[in-house]
């Protein structure tokens, strides 16, 4: 299994306050994403990064903030949390410009957040 | 991206062939065909992807027909293990997002 890790697995917070979720790897890998998945709606995509400090929107991204100042982690930032962003949230790295390699993505386990 | 289209649901015998379809009768000349599945409560695992010819890695066989307008994900001997629900994207292998649309439920029963 890639090497990723997402920190808090779990979190309940309440509506106005800020939240970071923080993606890890160790897999020295270009890409990663943030997704968000509800029922009803699959996975979507939040953003993603290329590179450090480069990063991009995805399709909905509306309330979430990102960051990525050094290679193996990248934050996903909700500024005031509303009881919408209650979802689960997978981080995904990509093997993506590695010789050889393909756009496959390795996803992480998921952090469940709640949001009263 | 190209869309899929996949049934919402399929059931296989354990130790039996498991064979998921998948239609992307728009396809691009350079989009590849990948396939993904989720294990209830866990982020979703890559099984394989390919272009235009058969592919077989230790987990799944990937059959594409020749007119790249559909594909068959094989699980050759599925267990109970392989029931989640399996995803069939079309990429452009461009590092950028995969789009998931609903799957199929597959659930292997004894």
């Amino acid at each position: 299994d890639a090497g990723i890790t997402q920190s808090p697995r779990h979190k309940v917070t309440e509506t106005g306050t800020p939240v970071t979720l923080r993606c890890h790897q160790t897999e020295n890998h270009r890409y990663m994403y943030w997704y968000r998945q509800d029922p009803g709606h699959g996975l979507r995509l939040i953003h993603y990064s290329y590179g450090v400090k480069d990063t991009d929107k995805g399709e909905v991204s509306d309330g979430y903030s990102v960051s990525r100042s050094k290679t193996e982690d990248f934050l996903l930032t909700l500024e005031s949390a509303t009881s919408s962003q209650t979802s689960v949230y997978f981080c995904a790295i990509s093997s993506f410009g590695t010789r050889g390699r393909g756009n496959e993505q390795f996803f992480g386990p998921g952090t469940r957040l709640t949001v009263l | 991206d190209a869309k899929t289209t996949q049934p919402p649901s399929m059931d296989c015998a354990e130790g039996r062939a498991a064979n998921l379809p998948c239609n992307h009768s728009t396809i691009s000349g350079n989009e590849y065909v990948y396939w993904y599945r989720q294990i209830h409560s866990q982020g979703p695992q890559y099984i394989i992807h390919g272009l235009k010819n058969n592919e077989t890695n230790e987990m799944a066989s990937l059959i594409i027909t020749e007119d790249r307008k559909s594909s068959t994900l094989i699980l050759p001997h599925a267990t109970l293990r392989d029931t989640a629900v399996y995803y069939c994207i079309v990429n452009d292998n461009q590092g950028g997002k995969l789009i998931f649309g609903q799957g199929t439920e597959l659930s292997v029963k004894p």
